[in-house]
């Protein structure tokens, strides 16, 4: 069985200051993982992926997460907060075993940029 | 990028009324897709996952007669609801898997919201 956890149902940042938005996962094999957006009344947009290799990803938009596989953590992150970056954020894990492909998801933490 | 389109983005119908969902794959070959039913606030529910050429595989407690899946081609998926009643009012994604490429994102449309009254 696969899952994750987002423990903030919500994260509020001063415009200007680093972000952070907490992802962790449990899967019984090695996990691939990824980050989504979604704005108010659309689908999720593709962030960045860990796969292998770097623990450190690079995505869209300036975002980045961190893969820790010892805390089983996959943080999303960015220097600097912008007030468009409001929205809602989900973490997601497939096992690497998963033969279906099926994508579990956390439950979204939506993210508030003050300016 | 690989895009998917979802139509129509919005349905308002009568109760007992059945809906019909369209996901494309528009710029690559789509084994497999999944629709998922988010409600307000909430995450992503997979409702069911979509193979082309078979019968779609439901998550626990979705009612299969109820919520149609067609999977005809490699880039068209539909779902239809069927009879709907007001509390299947929801917002309903797709998304679609590039197929060959495990470990590569899903691909997600822009959602259908239905309001059934």
């Amino acid at each position: 069985a696969q899952s994750v956890a987002q423990p903030e149902d919500q994260v509020n940042v001063a415009e200007g200051n680093p972000l952070t938005v907490k992802c962790t996962y449990s899967v019984s094999g090695n996990p691939y993982l990824f980050w989504y957006v979604q704005y108010p009344n659309r689908g999720l947009q593709f962030l960045l992926k860990y796969i292998t290799g770097d623990n450190l990803v690079k995505g869209s938009y300036g975002f980045e997460a961190e893969f820790n596989k010892s805390q089983t953590s996959f943080h999303l992150k960015k220097p600097s907060a912008l007030v468009s970056d409001s929205a809602l954020y989900f973490c997601a894990v497939r096992d690497r075993n998963n033969a279906g492909n099926m994508l579990t998801f956390g439950g979204g933490t939506r993210l508030m940029v003050n300016p | 990028g690989a895009v998917v389109s979802q139509h129509p983005s919005r349905v308002i119908c009568k109760s007992g009324t059945s809906v019909k969902i369209e996901c494309r794959s528009l710029d690559f070959q789509a084994t497999t897709m999944f629709w998922y039913r988010q409600f307000p606030k909430q995450s992503l529910m997979l409702m069911a996952t979509s193979n082309e050429g078979s019968k779609a595989t439901y998550e626990q407690g979705v009612e299969k007669d109820k919520f149609l899946i067609n999977h005809a081609s490699l880039t068209l998926s539909t779902l239809t609801v069927t009879s709907a009643h007001p509390e299947d009012s929801s917002f309903y994604i797709c998304s679609a898997q590039d197929r060959g490429y495990r470990n590569q994102p899903q691909h997600f449309g822009d959602g259908t919201r239905l309001s059934i009254l």
